[in-house]
């Protein structure tokens, strides 16, 4: 069974930093691209970025080039979202997906909600 | 990179048949048949419902169809029934930054 498990909520102070992950299994996790979505509260869901873990090939979404870093860990099956200094826009909830491009992100995770406040 | 365009909101009766529009560019919907359906109940991870324009993965009823037509592509569902009142979102390969792009979503209530 192909399954994407998502790290724990969080909480963070603006100025932080912070890594979330998501751990793929039941499927070859070189082989597929996993991409990262934002949804604000109350909003519509929004491209970060993916990364190939079986050759590390990132790409950003423009509104999100420069302000995360996605990774990847293909030794155990793990791709990462970080932020190195959190602001307050940053409070969201976080989907991976397992994706293949042009034909969609057919397993999710079940979201990480990440809190930023003072 | 604009989000592409979709109605903020669609409603139908149960049996009855809907469709929702998302309206890109050359550079996106029109371009590529690389447009994708996604389903998300409140609280819930987003559902893969329709990709590559037209197709549909395994388990999603045939009440669920897609097509497009110049940069526009469209989702309906026919037969409306009430577990299908939930946000549905398009998304699109675009060549403008090789990440796909979502439209802002529709809210479908059955009522």
């Amino acid at each position: 069974e192909v399954q994407l498990v998502q790290s724990g909520a969080e909480v963070k102070k603006p100025g932080e930093s912070l890594k979330i992950s998501c751990k793929g299994s039941g499927y070859s996790f070189t082989s597929y691209w996993i991409g990262w979505v934002r949804q604000m509260p109350g909003k519509g869901l929004e491209w970060m970025g993916i990364i190939y873990p079986g050759d590390s090939d990132t790409r950003y979404s423009p509104s999100f080039q420069g302000q995360v870093t996605i990774s990847a860990d293909k030794s155990i099956s793990t791709a990462y979202l970080q932020w190195s200094s959190l602001k307050a826009s940053d409070t969201a909830m976080y989907y991976c997906a397992r994706h293949e491009v042009g034909e969609g992100s057919d397993y999710w995770g079940q979201g990480t909600l990440v809190t930023v406040s003072s | 990179q604009s989000a592409l365009t979709q109605p903020a909101s669609v409603s139908g009766s149960p049996g009855q048949s809907i469709t929702i529009s998302c309206t890109g560019t050359s550079s996106d919907v029109g371009g590529y048949n690389y447009v994708s359906w996604y389903q998300q109940h409140p609280g819930k991870a987003p559902k893969l419902m329709i990709y590559e324009v037209s197709n549909r993965p395994s388990g999603v009823p045939d009440r669920f169809s897609g097509s497009k037509s110049g940069n526009t592509a469209s989702l309906t569902i026919s037969g409306l029934q009430a577990e299908d009142e939930a946000d549905y979102y398009c998304s699109s390969y675009t060549s403008s930054s090789t990440v796909e792009v979502f439209g802002g979503g529709t809210k479908l209530t059955v009522l």
